[in-house]
């Protein structure tokens, strides 16, 4: 299966900034999907990232709040913009393969 | 609607006692079913899946899950628990890659290990 290197591992971010974390995969994916966890809660998918295609949102996610890039097949950035004390949770990556799914070892982003 | 459910939010077993976590799905395609561990401050790690086959699925760390799709469950069980068990777990469904490939996740159960 593929590994995953996500970047930052934790930040701590003033309110109104953003913040840019990144994936790079090993390997060559199709998909690429970005997760996010609150605080005590389960994993809630926000968009999914094909390379040359604009990514797609899940509802109650927008482009605006959360752009990704996705160059080429290895890589994805995922931006949480204009931050507010309610983004703050943990951010992950993951891409199938092998049978399952892969993911990264997540971005702990707190917003003060 | 696309569905995982985890009745149990918390549970405490005895170190040496059995465990058996629950998961109940709805999906309305042939689901992919996973067993994922998170332990505090680390990333998810995979502990099984059911895509075929056998229902009862063998993963890491001596645990093993039965799908049963008269009732819509893949549960989690391990004969023996450990201290190191003591983490968050989680339940997925997802379709094969052609058809989107995302996962859905159960609201997790969070397993405390008693000496």
């Amino acid at each position: 299966s593929a590994v995953i290197s996500q970047k930052p591992s934790r930040d701590i971010c003033q309110r109104g900034t953003s913040l840019t974390i990144q994936c790079q995969v090993d390997s060559q994916v199709t998909m690429m999907f970005w997760y996010r966890q609150q605080p005590g809660q389960s994993l809630t998918l926000i968009a999914t990232a094909n390379q040359g295609s604009e990514a797609t949102y899940e509802s109650g996610f927008v482009i605006d709040k959360f752009p990704i890039s996705r160059p080429n097949l290895t890589f994805s950035t995922l931006t949480v913009s204009n931050m507010s004390p309610e983004d703050s949770s943990i951010y992950l990556c993951s891409v199938p393969g092998g049978g399952g799914y892969t993911f990264g070892s997540g971005t702990r982003l707190t917003v003060v | 609607a696309q569905s995982v459910t985890q009745p149990d939010i918390h549970i405490t077993v005895s170190e040496g006692a059995s465990l058996e976590l629950r998961c109940n799905y709805s999906y309305g395609a042939t689901p992919y079913l996973f067993w994922y561990v998170q332990s505090p401050g680390q990333g998810l790690q995979l502990l099984l899946k059911y895509f075929s086959g056998d229902t009862l699925v063998q993963g890491i760390k001596g645990f093993e899950a039965e799908f049963k799709r008269s009732q819509s469950s893949f549960n989690l069980r391990k004969p023996s628990v450990h201290w190191s068990d003591a983490a968050e777990y989680f339940c997925a469904v997802g379709a094969v890659q052609n058809q989107g490939g995302k996962l859905i996740f159960g609201q997790g159960t969070e397993l405390s290990v008693k000496p």
